[in-house]
């Protein structure tokens, strides 16, 4: 079975600050890695992807992978109180298969 | 408007009676794949198709089927609907397997 390990949370972080998002996954064959947004009752929405070690900056986001550690994760600086919400990690393996981790809910409080 | 079209919004049933739920999207996407999202435990993937000529299982496909008959549409059918089935069921599509995926805005299933 394969795993993709989140913290449920809630992670609080006040206006401003720096919020860390972790995820963990089981299969070293896994050959892509995606954060999603979702705001309560709405569908995910891509936040970022990446696909090779190392880190990748967008905007006030930066998602860094460690394929030998089976780590990935999400910095989200200047956290505003729109980026409360669930944080899915989903990992991409055999060129079609996706596996999501259950999200971490953030509360970004003014 | 670049979008993927879930029908219906919400759906009550009872147990046994065959369901459909229709996905659509218009963005000549080559990928299209559905998921059910359970409180706990995420999103998991119950079937997914690379192109009309290619479909297959998920984490979880038991109890559901799919048809992939034409590119746009690829709908979800449960024939015979348990009430562990009851969840909120997300379509996706991309243009290919690597790229981001573009979710419906989804449907919340009861089965009685």
């Amino acid at each position: 079975q394969k795993e993709v390990e989140q913290n449920s949370g809630p992670l609080s972080v006040p206006e401003g600050a720096i919020a860390s998002l972790n995820c963990t996954y089981s299969d070293r064959g896994s050959q892509s890695f995606f954060w999603y947004r979702q705001y309560s009752g709405k569908s995910p929405e891509l936040i970022m992807s990446i696909y090779s070690n190392g880190d990748k900056e967008d905007g006030r986001f930066t998602a860094q992978l460690n394929k030998a550690s089976q780590y990935v994760s999400l910095l989200i600086r200047d956290s505003q109180p729109s980026d409360s919400a669930t944080y899915l990690c989903a990992v991409g393996e055999n060129f079609n298969k996706f596996y999501f981790g259950s999200g971490t809910k953030l509360n970004v409080k003014p | 408007e670049a979008q993927v079209t879930q029908n219906p919004r919400y759906l009550i049933t009872v147990t046994g009676k065959k369901l459909t739920v229709t996905c659509s999207q218009n963005m000549n996407h080559e990928y299209m794949s559905w998921y059910r999202q359970d409180p706990g435990l995420g999103l998991r993937q119950i079937y997914y198709s690379m192109n009309v000529e290619v479909t297959d299982k998920g984490d979880v496909p038991e109890g559901y089927k799919v048809s992939r008959k034409e590119k746009r549409n690829f709908p979800l059918i449960l024939e015979s609907p348990s009430p562990n089935q009851t969840s909120l069921y997300f379509c996706a599509s991309s243009p290919t397997w690597r790229e981001k995926l573009f979710f419906g805005s989804g449907t919340q299933l009861s089965v009685l």
